[in-house]
């Protein structure tokens, strides 16, 4: 399973960060994303990295302002949001193919809530 | 990484069939077998029906199929039942990045 944490209220400007653990398979060797989902609103892809860290990629919406990063001795997936903005309101679903290689999303978390709001 | 184009909605009543279409270009949908579909109840987490185009996972049902020709895929969903009713996503990997398109409104009438 993969469980969320970090969510919560921001005022526009600060920074969040958000984890996300993994449980009951082979953490490490799995692609690991990060999806979102305002109000109302559709899916949205925020951020992926690979495995081994070797390959990292952000929306444009977040590029510069959003960091995807992994530790893998923690079963952890991370993503670092700073410059926050009212639009970045949002669910933050972590995701997965369980596998090395997969570019679907198998295995979702329950997500965490993230309100931007002064 | 514009969202694929899909149809705000679609309905159709017990037993029959309903397509649902994805479009994108040639940088996403048209270059790669990497389509993914998802079914999302109200309030629920998004959930994998549709891998690669047009594999479905252990457990969806054989009532859900997938296609692609040239920048366009498609989710049909065969007899369908009162729990189809749900939003439906397509997802392309577009080679450094992903895109969901903008998702489809299932009513079963």
């Amino acid at each position: 399973q993969l469980v969320e944490s970090g969510g919560g209220l921001v005022q526009p400007g600060g920074s969040l960060r958000l984890s996300c653990e993994g449980s009951g398979f082979t953490f490490s060797i799995c692609g690991m994303n990060w999806v979102r989902q305002a109000p109302g609103k559709g899916l949205e892809w925020v951020a992926s990295v690979t495995p081994t860290s070797d390959g990292i990629f952000h929306a444009d919406a977040v590029k510069g302002r959003f960091t995807i990063s992994r530790d893998n001795s923690k079963n952890t997936v991370y993503l670092q949001m700073n410059s926050l903005r009212a639009e970045d309101t949002a669910v933050y679903y972590c995701a997965t193919p369980v596998a090395p290689t997969g570019e679907y999303l198998a295995l979702w978390g329950r997500g965490a809530l993230v309100t931007v709001s002064s | 990484q514009s969202a694929l184009t899909q149809p705000r909605s679609v309905s159709g009543s017990p037993g029959q069939s309903v397509t649902i279409s994805c479009t994108g270009t040639s940088s996403d949908v048209g270059a790669y077998d990497h389509v993914s579909w998802y079914q999302q109840h109200p309030d629920r987490v998004p959930k994998l029906m549709i891998r690669d185009v047009s594999k479905r996972p252990s457990g969806v049902s054989d009532r859900f199929s997938g296609s692609k020709s040239g920048n366009t895929a498609s989710l049909t969903i065969s007899g369908l039942q009162a729990e189809d009713e749900a939003d439906y996503y397509c997802f392309s990997f577009a080679g450094n990045s992903w895109v969901f398109g903008g998702g489809t409104m299932l009513t079963v009438l």
